[in-house]
């Protein structure tokens, strides 16, 4: 079966630093991807994992840990613009993605 | 055309009632997707293509139909639309290779009364 857990909402500050988690247990896996969804739009990509070990990309850093099937998505310096959903999920056999409920993090001044 | 696109935007839809979403894709990527988003449940895949001509059920298959007759279009077909299948629609296409990054389209927002 599949079981992608990450929290439900996330609030913080403008100029800090929020990490949002995911833990996963899948039947296989090919990679780990977190989108981004503001409200009312289609998810885009930010980051895909494979191996375990810290992904850097401008101020979005994502980390797997495939032992602990865990994963976190790190934002820094928030923006206002951050504040959207962030979804965890996890690629296991084949091409289809299994996605998480999504985070959704409000960015407050 | 620029990525992949979704018809119509929304649509309120009597049930009962016969309904085929749209999805194109010009990147030529060989796999397409069809999520549904829910509030509190995320996106679910209701069916997917691996490439051209092949199809697969996805978590809620149930009441949906999809063809992949070319690399382009994969349209989703609700045969009988009922209540709960209102919901947004997303369509998604990748590349099919190990990294498989999901582009996604804009979506549908159907409301099925």
């Amino acid at each position: 079966g599949q079981n992608i857990d990450q929290p439900t909402e996330m609030t913080a500050t403008e100029g800090a630093i929020v990490q949002i988690n995911c833990t996963y247990q899948t039947s296989g896996f090919n990679g780990l991807f977190w989108y981004q969804q503001h409200a009312g739009e289609a998810p885009t990509f930010l980051s895909y994992n494979v191996l375990d070990g810290l992904e850097e990309k401008g101020r979005f850093s994502s980390f797997l840990s495939r032992s602990k099937g865990y994963s976190y998505l790190l934002l820094k310096e928030l923006q206002m613009k951050d504040s959207a959903s962030y979804l965890c999920a996890v690629l296991n056999s084949g091409y289809a993605l299994n996605f998480g409920k999504g985070t959704s993090l409000l960015v407050t001044p | 055309i620029a990525g992949i696109t979704q018809a119509p935007t929304s649509q309120i839809l009597a049930a009962g009632r016969r309904m085929t979403l749209r999805c194109t894709q010009d990147m030529r990527h060989n796999a397409m997707y069809w999520y549904r988003q829910d509030l509190g449940l995320g996106l679910r895949l209701i069916h997917y293509s691996n490439t051209a001509g092949t199809t697969g059920k996805g978590e809620v298959p149930d009441g949906y139909s999809v063809s992949r007759a070319n690399t382009d279009d994969f349209p989703l077909t609700l045969a009988s639309a009922v209540p709960s299948q209102t919901s947004v629609y997303f369509c998604a296409s990748s590349s099919g290779t190990e990294a498989n990054e999901q582009f996604f389209g804009p979506g549908t927002r159907l409301t099925v009364l």
